[in-house]
């Protein structure tokens, strides 16, 4: 049973760029949320989508926005990189109704 | 009021011992308290949690304990051992199905 795989784990882009990140969430689960995780710190609620539709959404700018799409899977892209933009971007899935999130390994984005 | 303190910053235990972690919370809205263990590198995973209708969970050798007057519960590792060394995060639904994250607690395990 595949647990939360995201793509790509590694990624340098410059000042100004835009990026998309892919999350597929575990078998079974149809609600994803991204997460911002700095260096040392915990991870920072971004937004959740759930039925394709952004669910609820946390204190970031709209350079970051995102999709879900009919087979729960989802993207997170960020437009206008900023140097602080750098960190862990995490996915948890979950089913709608249940608490238990399950977290992929995450994709490390580096902006030089 | 969103906020979850998490407690000590980073902790060192002897391989055998019991760790400690420690968080409070101010909103009673909160219903749903995970704890994650974090390897580097690696994405949280899911160790043990807790709804606060519940004042005591164990599984293994980890244990929450969970105070609802006091807004506080706490991560027991019972015979620690090298293997647990890694961060720590102690977490809390909100009502919009958010976590909010504590700011973890580095772990150190000595043999």
């Amino acid at each position: 049973d595949a647990g939360v795989t995201q793509s790509p784990t590694h990624l340098i882009k410059t000042r100004g760029q835009q990026v998309t990140l892919r999350c597929s969430p575990k078998s079974g689960h149809d609600t994803v949320s991204w997460y911002q995780q700095a260096l040392g710190q915990g991870p920072q609620f971004i937004f959740q989508y759930y039925e394709e539709e952004e669910r609820q959404r946390g204190n970031f700018p709209d350079r970051f926005s995102g999709h879900q799409f009919p087979n729960y899977s989802s993207e997170l892209n960020v437009n206008a990189l900023l140097l602080g933009d750098s960190a862990l971007y995490l996915c948890a899935s979950s089913l709608a109704s249940a608490a238990g999130y399950t977290f992929g390994s995450g994709t490390r984005l580096t902006v030089v | 009021q969103q906020q979850v303190k998490q407690s000590p910053q980073s902790l060192i235990v002897q391989k055998g011992g019991i760790s400690i972690i420690n968080c409070a919370y101010e909103n009673t809205a909160f219903d749903y308290f995970p704890w994650y263990q974090q390897f580097p590198g690696k994405g949280p995973a899911l160790l043990i949690a807790i709804r606060p209708d519940v004042s005591e969970k164990k599984e293994g050798r980890f244990t929450i304990s969970f105070n609802k007057s006091a807004k506080q519960f706490s991560l027991h590792i019972m015979d620690s051992q090298p293997g647990d060394s890694a961060t720590y995060f102690c977490a809390a639904r909100n009502s919009n199905y958010q976590l909010i994250w504590g700011a973890g607690t580095k772990l150190i395990i000595k043999p």
